[in-house]
């Protein structure tokens, strides 16, 4: 049972243009969303997060959307940069500082 | 944001073996929690590591084949026992820190079974 799902396994943007990122989710209980970016041999570094009590949260170059009542979020990245390159994970738990439950994540890359 | 150091960074083990993977943190921190990355799939909570008691295994997870140690506040191991290449993963150690409680995870173990 895949509570949090991102279809997109890969995503392919032109340096510059708008990257962005879904993500869909089952659990009506999910109160607070997080982005997660992971390099290669690196462990996931945290991106951006959301609560439910807001439909959109800003932080420079990166905007993420939250559609509660269909159960989808969204990752947008303007401009895009080639080190923007990378696996975006989406994840959601039923609380702040709770137990999160993660997507499979998309890669992303952003060619020059 | 907290400094966590995890080691080895990769590993090859033959089927059978047991591998300990070690978890540093540069702060007290009360909970540890451990990941497993299969290839191709999202990030899945393995257990949750408290000080001073035993770890909270998840579904499908148990303590016979991923015990665990959580002897102080900065550190926690994770070994993985009587390997199987079904455990060829990255296992990720992490920790929530700050305002928020975000979670922050180290740099990850590669591990590969042969």
């Amino acid at each position: 049972d895949q509570q949090v799902k991102q279809n997109s396994p890969s995503l392919s943007v032109q340096e510059g243009r708008i990257s962005i990122l879904n993500c869909d989710y089952t659990n009506s209980m999910f109160d607070y969303f997080l982005w997660y970016k992971k390099y290669p041999a690196e462990g996931p570094t945290f991106l951006i997060s959301i609560s439910s009590i807001k439909d959109k949260n800003e932080d420079g170059r990166f905007t993420v959307f939250l559609n509660k009542s269909a159960k989808h979020l969204s990752l947008h990245i303007v401009p895009s940069q080639p080190g923007d390159s990378a696996v975006y994970f989406c994840a959601a738990s039923a609380l702040v500082g709770g137990k999160l439950i993660f997507g499979q994540g998309t890669e992303l890359s952003v060619k020059p | 944001s907290a400094v966590i150091s995890q080691k080895p960074s990769r590993d090859i083990c033959q089927r059978g073996t047991s591998l300990t993977i070690q978890c540093q943190v540069d702060s007290q921190v009360t909970m540890m929690f451990w990941y497993r990355q299969q290839p191709g799939q999202s990030l899945t909570l393995i257990a949750t590591a408290n000080q001073g008691s035993e770890a909270t295994y998840e579904s499908g997870f148990v303590i016979d084949k991923f015990p665990i140690s959580r002897p102080n506040l900065t550190f926690s191991t994770l070994t993985v026992s009587n390997m199987s290449p079904e455990d060829s993963s990255i296992y990720l150690c992490s920790v929530v820190w700050g305002a928020g409680e975000k979670l922050f995870f180290g740099s990850g173990t590669q591990l590969s079974v042969l």
